[in-house]
């Protein structure tokens, strides 16, 4: 079944230790990003992968790491997690970072930093 | 200025009514337009993707209109499991960001 997969589904951390989000997809896109979406805020974009070995940041990258070592996998990295950091996180995945390809999205890690 | 606005609602319509959601985008540049599904604390699922000309998929219809930069979602005949909050999706630049709007809420009563 093609699909982006996320790990965990939900995390309870305290602030200052540091933890990584996984994400894989297994559709052979080239295209990776991740979201954090809050209330009344929408979905907002942290970094985006056009390809391996090419990461750029989004509108909210601070705080934020990720890498993009094989084409599959796109982990997300807290290195010290605070608690504006608590929210609901996404990682989505596109073909080609072409016109009119669609993301396709994971089913979302709900991180709470105390 | 935001880069995709989008009136939160809440829409509450009767069953088997149309409803119609406009998103505006305020990078004219902008190249592909998305409707998204969004479930109450699920992943966003495309809907329909929006082309020039405009576009159909059973119930529902997306439109574009550059000229006035926005997009529309028309939905007919609503069904209760139409209730969802309906996400509109812009990318203006090729291997960029995506902007999202914050999203519409609708609720199909019986």
């Amino acid at each position: 079944e093609a699909q982006v997969t996320q790990n965990p589904r939900y995390l309870i951390t305290v602030t200052g230790k540091k933890l990584t989000v996984t994400c894989s997809q297994n559709m052979n896109h080239e295209y990776m990003s991740w979201y954090r979406q809050d209330p009344g805020l929408g979905l907002r974009q942290i970094y985006y992968s056009m390809n391996v070995e090419v990461t750029d940041k989004g509108d909210v990258p601070e705080g934020y790491k990720v890498s993009r070592k094989e084409k599959r996998n796109f982990p997300l990295i807290l290195e010290s997690p605070s608690p504006n950091q608590t929210s609901l996180y996404f990682c989505a995945s596109s073909l080609s970072w072409d016109y009119n390809s669609p993301l396709h999205f994971g089913n979302g890690t709900r991180l709470t930093v105390t | 200025r935001k880069e995709v606005e989008q009136d939160p609602g809440p829409f509450n319509v009767p069953e088997g009514a149309t409803v119609a959601f406009n998103c505006t985008y305020s990078n004219s540049a902008s190249q592909s337009f998305f409707w998204y599904r969004q479930d109450c604390r699920k992943e966003p699922k495309l809907l329909m993707s929006v082309y020039s000309s405009g576009n159909e998929d059973g119930r529902f219809t997306a439109q574009l209109n550059r000229a006035s930069q926005y997009i529309s979602l028309l939905i007919r005949d609503s069904k209760l499991s139409d209730s969802a909050t309906y996400l509109c999706v812009v990318n203006h630049e090729a291997g960029n960001q995506f902007y999202f709007g914050t999203g519409t809420s609708l609720t199909v009563i019986p």
